[in-house]
Order: C-alpha cells, then structure tokens, then sequence
C-alpha cells in the first residue's frame, strides 16, 4: 500500500478566507481522489483529481469552490475558497490504480471554519 | 437518497464473540464492495473487498459475504479482539474500488467489551 501524507492536519480558519491542502504519495499512482467527511456523516466524494487536466467534480461541488491541482503522479491539492462555517469537515485524499482493488486513504485534514 | 446503508450506528460485542456489521445498497450499478475501519483521528484503513461475482471473501479473522439479490453485505470478525474497536464503513463501486470513487456508508462503531 501507499504512503500517504496530508498537510496541515488541521487548521482553523476566518470565513471568507480560503485554505489550500496539500496530498503528496511516496509512490506514483494513477488515480486520486477527494472526500470530505461532515461531522457525524459518511465520507463524501468531491471530486476525481486527473494529472494534467481539469478535475472531475461529483454533483453539488463546483471548481469555483474546490479547486483542484494535480501536477503530478504523486501529489494533488484541494483549495476549500471562500469558506463558510458549513465548510469544517475533515477532508481526505485517497489513491488508487486503474484496475485496482482498493483505495487507500491519507489521514486527513481537519477544518474548523469561524 | 443514501445509495449505502449502515443502519446500526453502534454495536457492542464482547471479546471472543462473532462481530456482524451489516450494509444494504439500493443502486444496482455497484459491482465493487469494500470495508474499511476508521480509528478517531486517522484516515481509513482498508480491510476485505469483494466483486459481485463472489458470495464470499475471506481473509484472516474478517470475512465479507455478499447477497446481491437482496443488496446486502455483511462483515464478520472472529473472534473479537479489543483492537477492533473502532467505526468500520462500507462502501461501494461501479468498477473495482482502485479506480473509481467510492460511495460510503455513514458507519457503525463497534465496541468490543472485555
């Protein structure tokens, strides 16, 4: 399995003010992904982060609010723009390869939005 | 709509005994299922997947059965160990779980009592 790292691990921030997370994989993968876990809920899909291209984002997350970049084979990052307090939630990176069996995740980055 | 459902948000078993975590899905698309254990403040650890061309997978003290007629999957420990305390999630895919992005469950947290 990969390693994986997330930066911060955790922040607190001003609405209105937006915060860039950082997921960086020890190994080249071909898949990356970004979730987001609202208190007391499941893990939510934001979006499939393609190297090179534009991201995939799921139905209710738009680009203008989750920015994606993913430069590279082993490195991606969420920026979470003009935050809300709606927005704290513990966002999670995961990776995987195309035809793979499983998907492997970073240990997360909690938000608190004021 | 949750496509995944975990309707036991806890379960208490006692050490040595058969743990049962149950998931029911009601969109036929998925083919791919996994399970996955979450400890507080990390990300989520894989743990057994299946394709819905088994019934049964097994591995170690964890074996997952799947009921595809009835949408139905359940995760099974033996015996309980006071390490398996933790929230387990299901989760679910269209293709296997590597390449694509999974949709969860909302969780069950399993207490193992000594």
């Amino acid at each position: 399995s990969a390693v994986i790292s997330q930066k911060p691990s955790r922040d607190i921030c001003q609405r209105g003010t937006s915060l860039t997370i950082q997921c960086q994989v020890d190994s080249q993968v071909t898949m990356m992904f970004w979730y987001r876990q609202q208190p007391g809920q499941s893990l939510t899909l934001i979006a499939t982060a393609n190297q090179g291209s534009e991201a995939t984002y799921e139905s209710g997350f738009v680009i203008d609010k989750f920015p994606i970049s993913r430069p590279n084979l082993t490195f991606s990052t969420l920026t979470v723009s003009n935050m809300s307090p709606e927005d704290s939630s513990i966002y999670l990176c995961s990776v995987g390869h195309r035809g793979g069996s499983e998907q492997f995740f970073g240990p997360g980055t909690r938000l608190t939005v004021l | 709509d949750q496509q995944v459902k975990q309707n036991s948000p806890s379960l208490s078993v006692q050490e040595g005994r058969i743990s049962i975590l149950n998931c029911d899905y009601t969109n036929s698309m998925f083919d791919y299922f996994l399970w996955y254990k979450k400890y507080p403040a990390e990300g989520p650890t894989f743990l057994i997947s299946i394709s819905s061309i088994k019934d049964k997978n097994e591995d170690g003290r964890f074996t997952v059965f799947l009921n595809k007629s009835a949408k139905h999957l359940s995760l099974h420990i033996v015996p309980s160990q006071p390490g398996d305390s933790a929230v387990y999630f299901c989760a679910a895919s269209s293709s296997r779980g590597g390449a694509d992005g999974l949709t969860f469950g909302k969780g069950t947290h399993l207490i193992i009592q000594p």
